[in-house]
């Protein structure tokens, strides 16, 4: 089965500086992935998808990157704002409800 | 917004007690899963469903059940919780057209 995960538990970022979170993943047949959002206290939160006949795709301050040659994925903030700070899961193809989830990478926003 | 709802929020109860917990659902979909959030384990299946009265089994669904009696409706038991069931607890739904699942806020639960 798949497996995600995410290269580090903790990222500490400048606000206003650009963020990368990345993910890896085990089966090079996924054909979708997903990040999440999970502020302190909420639900996570679907913050943008791509599909492996993608390389990147861009949404609202957002850029999800997937280089499927080392199955490698990642997600960019850009401008990071103190709302920014929160949990941030990357998930694939697997299991009985379609995702497996990794653990979570928490980014911390410096004033 | 998903149209999730989940009571209680939160919930401290005693080892051995019965504990219900009901999400609610207005948009009418089709598949309700819950999951367990516990630290260093990440997000857990525990239940799903895909259908009034078509429930299965996750990854950790000992000491849980589950009932879908109306499409709005997914209600989780713990039919007598113990100390290790002491976790936030999340609904979610899937679209039928798609593979993003949505969460519900959230339920904290804590057994004493």
């Amino acid at each position: 089965g798949e497996s995600v995960g995410l290269h580090l538990p903790t990222l500490s970022v400048q606000e206003g500086d650009n963020s990368i979170i990345n993910c890896a993943y085990s089966n090079s047949a996924s054909d979708y992935f997903i990040w999440y959002k999970q502020e302190s206290g909420k639900g996570p939160q679907f913050i943008i998808d791509i599909r492996s006949n993608m390389d990147k795709r861009q949404g609202q301050r957002v850029t999800v990157l997937l280089n499927k040659t080392v199955k490698h994925l990642s997600l960019q903030i850009a401008a990071t704002q103190p709302g920014d700070s929160a949990v941030y899961f990357c998930a694939g193809p697997g299991g009985a409800d379609g995702l497996t989830f990794g653990k979570g990478t928490h980014l911390i926003i410096q004033p | 917004d998903a149209g999730i709802t989940q009571s209680p929020r939160h919930k401290v109860t005693e080892t051995g007690t019965p504990v219900t917990l009901r999400c609610h659902q207005t948009e009418n979909h089709r598949y309700m899963y819950w999951y367990r959030q516990d630290p260093g384990h990440g997000l857990r299946l525990i239940h799903y469903s895909y259908g009034v009265k078509d429930t299965d089994k996750g990854e950790v669904s000992d000491g849980y059940s589950v009932s879908r009696s109306k499409t709005e409706d997914f209600l989780l038991t713990l039919e007598s919780a113990t100390s290790s069931q002491t976790s936030v607890y999340f609904c979610a739904i899937r679209r039928i057209s798609g593979n993003t699942i949505y969460f519900g806020e959230g339920s904290w639960l804590t057994v004493v």
